[in-house]
């Protein structure tokens, strides 16, 4: 079945230092894939997505290539800032009954 | 973007209470809703997925008679907690998709439940 794999945590940085959150996915079909992020005490809340092979989803200075041929989507930003601190939940859909398969999740904290 | 709206926020109450939690799609028709719920320092678990105007599909070992889902439009879905007791208590999340092809879920912000 579908599912996804993701670094574990907890990620601590230096401001201004770069990103990598490994993401891994399993899936049947031609999924889409999203990155989400959780700030402290809130919902999840979109923050890219990539529909098809190659595609690259972008925002917020975070970005994520879909690679069909190593099943990833890791995510980067090349410079964190403290108010990045939150939690990162990579996700696919294969839009089967619209189900969403997520990953562990993986807390970043940046420091001054 | 789309917006999911998720009410109350925080509820404190007494053991034997029911809760009710709402979520609302308020830009969008939201074919499709989904509960979470998420322990401390935990990912999401889903508990229960509906669609409107149909009986709601529950995952494994989620109790439907402890946790009943309401989803009566296209923009409302309610999740009842009955007769809560203190291991219910924990930080519930809605969200909500519409019907259409690679569409993200969006998420509401979610309600924390402690049962005292």
């Amino acid at each position: 079945g579908d599912s996804v794999t993701q670094m574990e945590g907890p990620v601590t940085l230096s401001e201004e230092a770069f990103l990598t959150i490994n993401c891994t996915y399993t899936a049947t079909g031609y999924p889409s894939l999203f990155w989400y992020v959780q700030y402290p005490g809130e919902g999840l809340q979109l923050l890219l997505k990539a529909t098809k092979a190659d595609d690259k989803g972008s925002n917020k200075g975070f970005e994520a290539t879909y690679r069909k041929e190593t099943t990833s989507f890791h995510l980067e930003k090349g410079s964190v800032q403290v108010s990045d601190s939150a939690v990162y939940f990579c996700a696919l859909t294969e839009n089967t009954g619209n189900q969403f398969y997520f990953g562990t999740g993986t807390s970043l904290t940046v420091i001054p | 973007g789309a917006v999911v709206s998720q009410h109350p926020s925080r509820v404190i109450c007494k053991s034997g209470t029911s809760v009710k939690i709402e979520c609302r799609s308020l830009d969008f028709q939201a074919t499709t809703m989904f509960w979470y719920r998420q322990f401390p320092k935990q990912s999401l678990m889903l508990m229960a997925t509906s669609n409107e105007g149909s009986k709601a599909t529950y995952e494994q070992g989620v109790e439907k008679d402890k946790f009943l889902i309401n989803h009566a439009s296209l923009t409302l879905s309610t999740l009842t907690v009955t007769s809560a007791h203190p291991e219910d208590s924990s930080f519930y999340i809605c969200s909500a998709t519409a019907y259409a092809v690679n569409q993200p879920q969006h998420f509401g912000d979610g309600t924390r439940l402690s049962i005292l």
